[in-house]
């Protein structure tokens, strides 16, 4: 079954500290992988699409097929990056994105 | 940048009664999706509409639910006789085609049922 797994229901660090989100997946096929990001009070919005392969508020993430994992991460966490993140597979032939659970994030200062 | 509208923001509606959840996707796109999430749960899909019909559903998504686009800008949600597991916040997306082009979420309606 395609399923989305954030081991991590909160996470806290602090400013400045590294930051690492971890996805893992379950998908037979090619997966297709999003990570998107919920401000206090605001819409989901994208983050990042791994076929993008790009750095998006210096957050990246890889996927890796060996290990069924679509990890976010940041090098220097910074105190807007507090928020609620979700990974999601996209699923072609449903038309439909399979969320994870979301992780809290909060930076402290 | 163009954005998906929902209202309204927040619903309270008693138990037993229909509730309709409006949506104006961003205008070229051409797929509508609706999503939930229950109080402390994951983001769940609902349904998904392209050419004026229901593409997928989900098992969530029952008689009781039903799907519109009354004009070419509103897409709505109905649920004809709410219970109080319905209760949650509703989210609708679009997105310009069906392959891997991100869907845009609206903002959501809370929808709470007494």
């Amino acid at each position: 079954a395609q399923r989305v797994t954030q081991p991590e229901k909160l996470l806290s660090v602090f400013k400045g500290a590294p930051v690492e989100l971890k996805c893992n997946y379950s998908y037979s096929g090619s997966p297709e992988l999003f990570w998107y990001v919920q401000y206090s009070r605001q819409r989901l919005q994208l983050l990042l699409r791994h076929i993008s392969r790009e750095s998006i508020k210096g957050f990246t993430a890889d996927l890796n097929k060996g290990e069924t994992s679509f990890h976010l991460k940041k090098p220097f966490a910074q105190e807007e990056d507090s928020a609620m993140y979700y990974c999601a597979l996209w699923l072609r032939g449903a038309q439909k994105l399979v969320f994870g659970q979301g992780t809290r994030l909060t930076i402290n200062p | 940048e163009p954005e998906v509208t929902q209202t309204p923001s927040h619903q309270v509606t008693q138990m037993g009664q229909e509730v309709i959840l409006r949506c104006v996707p961003i205008s070229n796109h051409l797929y509508f999706y609706w999503y939930r999430q229950i109080l402390g749960q994951k983001v769940e899909f609902l349904v998904s509409f392209y050419n004026n019909e229901i593409s997928e559903k989900s098992e969530i998504f029952d008689d009781q639910f039903s799907v519109e686009r009354p004009d070419g800008s509103n897409f709505t949600l109905k649920i004809r006789s709410t219970k109080l597991e319905d209760s949650a916040m509703y989210f609708c997306a679009s997105s310009a085609d069906r392959t891997n082009q991100p869907q845009h979420f609206g903002d959501g309606t809370r929808l709470s049922i007494l």
